[in-house]
């Protein structure tokens, strides 16, 4: 079974900063997708970013940017220029590609707060 | 597009009746639909995952007696909890996925049972 490990429960960054948040995840699988998630208070799950596993290239969407090690097996997530509305749970997931009818499997989520 | 809608976002009942939650796709249809599980400041735990047409498939721990899972049609899953107790309140979300393997979330229902 795949797990999702994110060690840090609680992130602070301050406004307009950068911060890394980080994702670690265990599989023996060779293909296989990777998400970011946002749950803010309202609790609706917002995807953030994907990554293929077969492609190298680190995927980014405006101010959020990843670091993926297949090799290490890490994926941790940049979000730069920070922002009061960036301040949410975020969830790493893994996500098999064998099989489409494989769930997402969540980490604990990190907390990240953003002060002004 | 790719909308999933959940309903009721909330609800309350009283110990020992059911309450049944529907996740619709509605501009889309969906091969698979999961049920995921949310206790406060935790993470999601999948429940079961529905096929439309055939039986859901529970995850360990979970019972399938208690928590129904009908998957009529392609753009319909719902979720009833039987006999519900207050262990049951909790925050419960659905997700449809189409043949692009990405995955939509309704916007979860919360449960409280009294």
């Amino acid at each position: 079974a795949q797990t999702v490990t994110q060690s840090q429960p609680e992130m602070s960054v301050q406004e307009a900063e950068t911060v890394t948040l980080s994702c670690t995840y265990d599989t023996s699988e060779s293909d296989y997708y990777l998400f970011w998630y946002k749950q803010p208070p309202s609790r609706q799950m917002i995807l953030v970013i994907r990554q293929e596993a077969y492609k190298q290239q680190n995927a980014t969407e405006n101010r959020f940017s990843v670091n993926f090690q297949k090799a290490a097996k890490s994926f941790s997530l940049k979000i730069s220029d920070s922002q009061l509305g960036d301040a949410a749970m975020y969830f790493c997931a893994y996500r098999s590609a064998v099989n489409s009818g494989y769930a997402l499997n969540f980490g604990k989520g990190t907390s990240l707060l953003v002060t002004p | 597009g790719a909308v999933v809608s959940q309903h009721p976002s909330w609800v309350i009942c009283k110990s020992g009746t059911s309450v049944k939650i529907e996740c619709r796709s509605l501009d889309f249809q969906a091969t698979t639909m999961f049920w995921y599980r949310q206790f406060p400041k935790q993470s999601l735990m999948l429940m079961a995952t529905s096929n439309e047409g055939s039986k859901a498939t529970y995850e360990q721990g979970v019972e399938k007696d208690k928590f129904l899972i009908n998957h009529a049609s392609l753009t319909l899953s719902t979720l009833t909890v039987t006999s519900a107790h207050p262990e049951d309140s909790s925050f419960y979300i659905c997700s449809a996925e189409v043949h692009t393997r990405q995955s939509h979330f309704g916007n979860g229902t919360r449960l409280t049972v009294t």
